[in-house]
């Protein structure tokens, strides 16, 4: 089936540091993926689409200057927190949909993100 | 705009007991529905997926039902393990292609 991996699954920045995560679809290629955020004991919130070779469109509220999204490749979409700072904990999950197979959503394994 | 509402928002029961869980969503316009489980600190695991077409679907213990025009959807799930212990996410895709709207969840404790 469809595999989405995501890396890192946790990281540990300085405060006002840039942090980059990946997500990659494995065995299929995806001109769409999503970003969401997740904070403890709630559901996920979309942040951003990100498209192949295009910009991305990000949600009401989120800032694009802070949350970079970068979909260079047909299996590879960015996520980078810039100048990050201790609100910006929380845990990102990208997902992609390999629309050959008519499956749903994948989803990635998440990265755990702590600003100290 | 679309809202997905699950209850309850959270359920403990004991191993061996059949449980329902409830997803409701405001606009019946959909192209598929998706049930999900999420572990503590984990991504999300694909349960079942039930296009608009479809009424049901099952898999192993699970069974999921999609009734469209009254804009809901259940979960069952057949004699339950302390292992069904997560949190369960349904989430519908308006039209193909486009981002998920997830409920709140149910949080699922199963005591042995």
């Amino acid at each position: 089936g469809a595999v989405v991996s995501q890396h890192p699954s946790w990281v540990i920045c300085k405060s006002g540091t840039s942090v980059k995560i990946e997500c990659r679809s494995l065995d299929f290629q995806a001109t769409t993926m999503f970003w969401y955020r997740q904070f403890p004991k709630q559901s996920l919130m979309l942040m951003a689409t990100s498209n192949e070779g295009s910009k991305a469109t990000y949600e009401q509220g989120v800032e694009k200057d802070k949350f970079l999204i970068n979909h260079a490749s047909l299996t590879l979409s960015t996520l980078t927190v810039t100048s990050a700072h201790p609100e910006d904990s929380s845990f990102y999950i990208c997902s992609a949909r390999d629309a050959g197979t008519g499956y749903g959503y994948t989803f990635g394994s998440g990265t755990r993100l702590t600003v100290v | 705009k679309q809202e997905v509402t699950q209850i309850p928002a959270a359920l403990s029961v004991p191993e061996g007991e059949n449980l329902v869980l409830n997803c409701s969503f405001t606009d019946s316009a959909i192209y598929n529905l998706q049930w999900f489980r999420q572990d503590p600190g984990k991504g999300l695991t694909s349960l079942l997926l039930i296009q608009s077409s479809q009424r049901e679907q099952t898999s192993g213990r699970l069974n999921a039902s999609l009734d469209k025009s009254s804009g809901r959807s259940t979960l069952y799930i057949a004699a339950s393990q302390p292992g069904d212990s997560a949190t369960y996410l349904c989430a519908v895709e308006e039209t193909s292609g486009s981002r998920l709207t997830f409920g709140e969840g149910t949080q699922l404790t199963v005591n042995p």
